[in-house]
């Protein structure tokens, strides 16, 4: 069965410092990765996709099948950045594709 | 455009009591989909529809879970008998498709059982 890890549950960093969530899934087939954020008070929505290779709000991530990972990077954290950062996998599931969530890490940037 | 939309926001019950959550996606989303987040824990899925018809249930607790959806738009997901465990943020989300991982969520509905 496909699986998502985030060992992380809680980063800190300074405003400026470089920041890199890690994710690694586990998935014998091809994988379709995605990061989902959440920001207080708000909902949960997408990122940005593997797929797509672009960056959205100085945020990267770039699959490595080699290592099965989808670390979130960014050089220069912004306070706005702080929010919950969930890595989620998405696999074939009969006729769909079926969408599975990391427990997430809670990134907080400090000023 | 209109958000996907949630009902309640809060509901406290206690066990063995049932409860229901209304959804109602964004327009023209196909499938539509009921995730259950435990608190510290990332959303895990109930029940994916696409249209009125189920994709995917396998992980719905069906002795206490069930869920519809009429007409293909908007959703009810009850819960009967709840049991502690099954204190958390229920959340439903949309999507154009059911072969994208692009998912709209609404604010979820945060139960409590005592």
């Amino acid at each position: 069965a496909q699986r998502v890890t985030q060992p992380e549950k809680l980063l800190s960093v300074f405003k400026g410092a470089p920041v890199e969530l890690k994710c690694n899934y586990s998935y014998s087939g091809s994988p379709e990765l995605f990061w989902y954020v959440q920001y207080s008070r708000q909902r949960l929505q997408l990122l940005l996709r593997h797929i797509s290779r672009e960056s959205i709000k100085g945020f990267t991530a770039d699959l490595n099948k080699g290592e099965t990972s989808f670390h979130l990077k960014k050089p220069f954290a912004q306070e706005e950045d702080s929010a919950m950062y969930y890595c989620a996998l998405s696999v074939s599931s009969g006729s769909a594709r079926q969408l599975t969530f990391g427990s997430g890490t809670q990134l907080t940037v400090l000023p | 455009e209109a958000g996907v939309a949630q009902s309640p926001r809060y509901k406290i019950i206690e066990k063995r009591q049932s409860v229901a959550f209304w959804c109602n996606p964004i327009s023209g989303h196909a499938t539509l989909y009921w995730y259950q987040q435990i608190l510290g824990q990332g959303p895990k899925l109930l029940i994916q529809f696409q249209n009125n018809g189920v994709v995917d249930d396998s992980q719905l607790p069906k002795d206490r879970f069930s869920a519809e959806r009429l007409k293909g738009v908007d959703s009810t997901l009850k819960i009967q008998p709840a049991k502690l465990e099954d204190s958390a943020v229920y959340l439903c989300a949309s999507s154009l498709g059911p072969n994208t991982g692009e998912l709209f969520f609404g604010e979820g509905s945060r139960l409590t059982v005592l």
